[in-house]
């Protein structure tokens, strides 16, 4: 399967816990993106990687909230001590560039806190 | 601020009709615009996509309708089939340099059933 690989699919935190989402970008592809889907919402973009840097994170909260893309291995997204707040869809998304226009979306790790 | 709207939230639709959808945007720096196709418990895959160079781009029985002067953009989905009941985004970008296409705003999506 050379398409994006998320996982785990589900996750299930209590309150104050640490989530961590991996993602594995298809093939060929060196930037990673993660997006954050709130129930009954569009997607909202949360930051953008490439190895090893982090290009943009304008989307992503200010606390609490981490991302990696190490060299070797997967891009990590890192939520501490989670809230119910958090509770959302979290989808990785990959490119071959960042201008051209079209990202490949993984199958998402739900995240569920109680 | 959301700065794509879409609508309709929901919509159902005969075997064989058309299915429209649409969506407005506020940023004029916007200059692509893709459609995405969710099923539940999927991701997002990108079904269709335009560029503000052209008013209509047409792939198999989905288009897409550019209105530059209204800000606004269509999908139309003809002979729908029962297999195109899904959730389907909107969503828009910009891409000079120094933004990149990768940080796409989203519509918050329809829900599009199509009964036999």
């Amino acid at each position: 399967n050379a398409g994006v690989m998320q996982n785990p699919r589900h996750l299930v935190r209590r309150r104050g816990q640490e989530a961590r989402l991996r993602c594995s970008p298809m093939k060929g592809h060196s930037h990673v993106y993660w997006y954050r889907q709130l129930p009954e919402e569009g997607l909202k973009f949360m930051v953008y990687l490439q190895k090893e840097n982090i290009i943009d994170e304008s989307g992503m909260p200010k606390e609490r909230f981490s991302a990696e893309f190490p060299k070797e291995g997967p891009s990590i997204l890192r939520i501490q001590q989670v809230v119910r707040g958090d509770s959302a869809a979290y989808f990785c998304a990959s490119s071959q560039g960042p201008n051209t226009g079209e990202l490949f979306f993984g199958e998402g790790s739900r995240l569920t806190v109680l | 601020q959301q700065q794509v709207k879409q609508s309709p939230q929901s919509l159902i639709v005969q075997k064989g009709g058309i299915s429209i959808i649409n969506c407005a945007y506020e940023n004029t720096a916007f200059d692509y615009f893709p459609w995405y196709q969710q099923f539940p418990g999927k991701g997002p895959a990108l079904l269709i996509a335009i560029r503000p160079d052209v008013s209509e781009k047409k792939e198999g029985r989905f288009t897409i309708s550019f209105n530059k002067s209204a800000k606004q953009f269509s999908l139309h989905i003809m002979d729908s089939q029962p297999g195109d009941s899904a959730t389907y985004f909107c969503a828009a970008s910009r891409s000079y340099s120094g933004a990149g296409s990768y940080q796409l705003t989203f519509g918050k999506g329809t829900k599009l059933s199509v009964i036999p």
